[in-house]
This record gives structure tokens, sequence and C-alpha cells, in this order.
């Protein structure tokens, strides 16, 4: 069964502070591997799409990568801005679904 | 404007009512979603449709029906609201060939449902 979890839960960091989520995911011939950002009260929002093992993306502070069996969302030097909920996501080659982890919620204090 | 339009975005509504939520979207997607976000279970999805003839079922349909009147929209209904359908919905859209560009899914922003 396609399966994606995410840790940890909660991260609070002090503005600057760099550090990692994760994303470990079980699927049998993976398409793609997303990540969004969440606001409270908004809907998510894309940041990156990996699709091999070794791809890495970057976008401002923020940089993705990928292995066959999980994925980091590194973040560089938060700033507050930065606090949201990260959610991970997966597709199977030859679905239509996408399966999503819970999301780690990240605050970062000024 | 959005490019995904989701109506309404708050309601409170009693047990038993009918409710119906409307999305709409100017990308030219033929693919349209219908997700449920609850904390600690992440997005659920409940239905999902190809185009206006295809419609299918997700994981948690169960209470739930949908409406594609056209390419542009796609409607959630509830029939008869029970408060465990108390949650936050959101629907999404994605191109139907997906060409190795991004993939993603574009989000509405979301219709908070309370069932009392």
């Amino acid at each position: 069964e396609d399966q994606v979890t995410q840790s940890p839960e909660a991260l609070r960091l002090q503005e600057g502070e760099s550090s990692s989520l994760n994303c470990s995911y079980t699927v049998s011939g993976l398409r793609g591997l997303f990540w969004y950002r969440q606001d409270p009260g908004k809907g998510p929002e894309f940041l990156f799409t990996l699709y091999s093992a070794g791809e890495e993306k970057e976008k401002e502070r923020l940089k993705a990568t990928l292995t066959k069996k999980e994925s980091f969302l590194h973040i560089t030097a938060p700033k507050p801005e930065d606090s949201a909920t990260y959610l991970c996501a997966v597709q199977r080659h030859g679905t239509y679904k996408y399966i999503f982890g819970t999301g780690t919620r990240l605050k970062v204090l000024a | 404007d959005a490019d995904v339009t989701q109506t309404p975005r708050n309601r409170i509504t009693k047990t038993g009512k009918r409710i119906m939520l409307e999305c709409s979207q100017t990308k030219g997607h033929d693919r349209m979603y219908w997700y449920r976000q609850d904390p600690g279970l992440g997005l659920r999805l409940i239905y999902y449709s190809f185009d206006v003839k295809d419609i299918n079922k997700g994981e948690i349909s169960d209470g739930y029906s949908v409406s594609r009147q056209a390419q542009a929209k796609f409607s959630l209904s509830l029939e008869s609201a029970i408060p465990n359908q108390t949650a936050l919905y959101f629907c999404a859209t994605s191109d139907l060939y997906w060409t190795g560009d991004t993939g993603e899914l574009f989000f509405g922003e979301g219709s908070r449902l309370t069932v009392l």
C-alpha cells in the first residue's frame, strides 16, 4: 500500500536556525514526489516536484532532495514568514492518486 | 481572481441538512478533485473527475456525491450532513496530460464546513 509519513509533526526554530523536514514514502513505481506549503485557513501551495533519486530542487531558503525511500526539505536560515505547514505527497505511475502525508507544522520565532 | 474558486468559504449547518460546496476553475484543466482535510489525518480524496462524463470515487466517498456541470465546475454535495463531516474541504485541479512539467495539484482556498 502506498504510504507517506512526515516527521516531525511540529518544529519550532529560532530565526536563522537551519533544519530539515523528512518525508518517508512507500510506493511502487514513483511518478513524482511533491512538496507543498500550507498557511492556516488556505489551500496548499505548490513548492517542488522531484522525479528520481538524487534529484534536488531549490527555491529561496528551501531545498528539496530525494532518495529511493525519503525526501528532505532543508530550510536554510529560516525567517518568521517561513512558518507554515509543509505537506509531502507522492504519485505512482499509472494512477490518478496523490497520497499525502499529514504534514509538518513549522514555527519560526523572531 | 483566484484560479480555483470555492464557495462558500465557511458554512455552519445542522445534522440532516443538504449542503452543496461549489468549485469553479479558470485554469482550463480537465482533472478536478475534492479533498477533505482533518487534523492529524492529512488530505483524503473524496471524488475525482477526469472530464464531464468521467466521475470516480476516492477513498472516502460514502455520504458524498458530486456533479461535474462543465469542464470548469465541480460540485460536492452532502445529502444529509452529519457531525463527523465537519472538516475543511478543498477542490483541486491538474492537467490531464502530465508532460513532466511539474504535475502538481492547484488548490482552492478551501470551504470550512461545520455540522452541528
